[in-house]
């Protein structure tokens, strides 16, 4: 079984630009997470998806956004991108919404490097 | 919302020496998971081990282990027989069951040498 992949692996942008991850979970996982890693704050949630709809987003501007298609696979989008925004982002794939037993598993991650 | 707490400073470990990694944690949940996952310096978050806050045993996963305290709220990592692969960060995390948001700690630096 396939892991969780993240395209592209790295990415470089300039200031201003807007930038889209992309990430295709474990087949047969229907929930999506984003986080961010930086080495000031550590890893932080981004938001969650869950069978197409966002059902948690943590603290970030509006310019963070995401969404998931029909196949389970997330898409987040950066706009206006600021130096701050460079960090490794993480997408993690998990089979349920939540519960017991509910191992999420994480993509090899998009290092992004605003200039 | 939940708070993980991992405070020891880098540590060098003797390859086939067992290493304890601390954790302890904070939530008002009744009901949670929690987390170990290992960091390369590739980047790659790794799962390792699950346990749950309703598990009366302490979960196991070839040469980890968890070493479950609730009462304590605490969730320390063990890793027996240390490898040189084993080097890496390793981070606590733990979300609620009624969700999969995560909340990590700061991470534990692990070097293992020959």
């Amino acid at each position: 079984k396939a892991g969780v992949t993240q395209t592209p692996r790295y990415l470089i942008k300039t200031r201003g630009q807007q930038v889209t991850l992309s990430c295709s979970p474990i087949s047969g996982h229907r929930s999506v997470s984003w986080y961010q890693q930086t080495p000031g704050q550590g890893l932080q949630f981004l938001f969650e998806y869950f069978s197409e709809t966002q059902r948690n987003k943590g603290n970030f501007p509006g310019r963070f956004s995401g969404r998931q298609f029909s196949n389970s696979r997330s898409e987040m989008n950066v706009s206006t991108l600021e130096l701050g925004d460079s960090a490794l982002y993480l997408c993690a794939s998990s089979f349920l919404a939540g519960g017991p037993g509910n191992e999420q598993f994480f993509g090899p991650g998009t290092r992004l490097t605003v200039l | 919302a939940q708070k993980i707490t991992q405070t020891q400073p880098g540590m060098f470990v003797q390859e086939k020496e067992a290493v304890t990694l601390d954790c302890t944690y904070d939530t008002s949940d009744q009901s949670y998971g929690l987390f170990w996952y290992k960091q390369p310096s590739s980047g790659e978050m790794i799962f390792l081990i699950y346990q749950g806050s309703y598990d009366e045993q302490n979960a196991t996963e070839g040469r980890y282990s968890l070493n479950f305290q609730k009462a304590r709220k605490s969730a320390n990592l063990v890793i027996s027989a240390s490898q040189l692969g084993d080097s890496a960060m390793y981070f606590c995390a733990m979300s609620p069951y009624g969700n999969n948001r995560l909340a990590f700690g700061k991470g534990n630096q692990v070097v293992v040498i020959p």
